[in-house]
């Protein structure tokens, strides 16, 4: 594998439901990255990870719960979601050193749909 | 805060069109620049990225200058395909380190043969 992966790619599930997206990048980097894509709506960053240290969370919901075992693997774990959370879920990578930017990788992404 | 503002389409071209889509960034500090693009059913491909006055990030026969004066980041390409069609955002980091990328809403590009 290469790259930023993620799983599952489409995932559908009901609003009493709780499952885990996952997310694996194999480049190396130190700071991993959740986003959404909803339609219509411009993609918001949701938490950010750094040396697998929460830095950022940005006013998400607590039924989104992030997880970030290590530094090459994040997790988001879903409950009680609403039909709004439906999106496209893109996890992404890079390489975090204070005071430099480096470019973000991004995988796939994974498409939700709550029924 | 910061933002992005884009232009966001559809824009329809014929092939070999000359493209420009415009970008323009509000920030606070000294921001970096980032062209990303999205094809159907995939995540965002970086394209090219700018990180200070001046530089012009290219890749792929696409360009685009930061311009500090007119706080803009235009994304031009001489010549477009058909496979040039996807959607393509402007986004910007203030801050180094671990920060989250701003976006804009995206313009859907369709290049017709």
């Amino acid at each position: 594998e290469t790259g930023v992966t993620q799983t599952p790619r489409h995932l559908v599930m009901g609003m009493t439901n709780k499952k885990s997206l996952k997310c694996e990048q194999h480049l190396g980097h130190n700071a991993m990255y959740w986003y959404k894509q909803s339609a219509k709506k411009p993609l918001e960053l949701m938490f950010v990870y750094s040396l697998e240290e929460r830095v950022e969370n940005n006013s998400v919901p607590s039924r989104f719960s992030p997880e970030c075992p290590n530094s090459s693997h994040l997790f988001l774990h879903l409950h009680t979601l609403q039909p709004e959370d439906s999106a496209l879920y893109l996890c992404a990578s890079s390489q975090a050193v204070s005071g430099v930017t480096y470019e973000q990788y991004f995988g796939p992404g994974t498409r939700l749909t709550v029924t | 805060g910061d933002s992005v503002t884009q232009m966001e389409g559809p824009v329809t071209l014929s092939e070999e069109a000359f493209l420009t889509i415009n970008c323009t960034y509000t920030a606070t500090g000294y921001p970096s620049l980032f062209w990303y693009v999205q094809y159907p059913g995939e995540g965002l491909q970086l394209l090219l990225k700018a990180t200070k006055a001046d530089d012009k990030g290219s890749n792929k026969g696409f360009e685009a200058t930061y311009r500090k004066e007119t706080t803009s980041f235009h994304l031009e390409k001489g010549s477009v395909q058909v496979s040039d069609s996807a959607v393509y955002f402007c986004a910007l980091i203030s801050g180094g380190g671990a920060d989250g990328l701003t976006f804009g809403k995206g313009t859907h590009l369709i290049i017709q043969p």
